[in-house]
């Protein structure tokens, strides 16, 4: 079964200092992950995706994630967090096309940045 | 390039009338999703398309939701007849095909309050 886990609902960071998400998640199959960011009033925004090439994945905005199998986790990271980062972000766990068929949605976690 | 459009952007009505939410996905995607977000229970997947035919519509709460997608262009989310548990943020969501390894793409979403 897919399961997929934010472990904050909420994260408060300065601005210019790092950001760090977590997010853990299981699945029977090899799935495809990913993270979005959802700005206020709009639609979800692909930031990057893992679908089993390199574990460390370079997203837009400066944002970076890695996959590290033996912790079923695939946190994300920016080095030094922007005002405009301020958003709800959501890891995903797709396992769309295999005899599972599931797209999964973790509940998000709101980032929030310090001036 | 346009981008997944819904429409309306927001919908009020009252208890008991039907409700139609719209959706044009991008051109060349052939899988359409349907979402719901809430804050009780976070986005949830209520059914997906792949070429028209719905592939799994496990997500759809009751029978009082129906979707259709009559062609690759055009997809419908009818409520009939419509509850105020039903009020939260619809999205529709497309790829360009049934992999799990594909991002979606959404639209900025229906607001819907049922009062």
């Amino acid at each position: 079964a897919q399961s997929v886990t934010q472990l904050d609902s909420h994260v408060s960071v300065s601005e210019g200092t790092p950001v760090l998400l977590r997010c853990n998640y299981s699945s029977s199959y090899s799935p495809s992950l990913f993270w979005y960011v959802q700005h206020p009033n709009k639609g979800l925004q692909l930031l990057l995706k893992y679908t089993s090439a390199a574990t460390l994945v370079k997203g837009i905005n400066g944002f970076e994630a890695e996959f590290k199998k033996s912790e079923t986790s695939f946190h994300l990271t920016k080095p030094s967090a922007h005002m405009s980062d301020a958003a709800e972000y959501f890891c995903v766990v797709s396992d769309l096309g295999s005899s599972a068929s599931k797209i999964i949605f973790g509940s998000g976690t709101r980032l929030s940045i310090r001036p | 390039d346009a981008g997944v459009i819904q429409s309306p952007r927001h919908e009020v009505t009252e208890m008991g009338q039907e409700v139609t939410l719209r959706c044009k996905p991008i051109s060349g995607h052939n899988s359409l999703f349907w979402y719901r977000q809430t804050m009780m229970r976070g986005l949830e997947l209520l059914i997906y398309f792949n070429n028209n035919v719905p592939i799994d519509d496990s997500g759809m709460p009751e029978d009082r939701f129906s979707a259709k997608m009559p062609n690759a262009s055009f997809s419908t989310l009818k409520i009939q007849p419509s509850e105020p548990r039903d009020s939260a943020v619809y999205f529709c969501a497309s790829t360009p095909g049934r992999n799990s390894n594909q991002p979606q793409h959404f639209g900025d979403g229906t607001r819907l309050s049922i009062l």
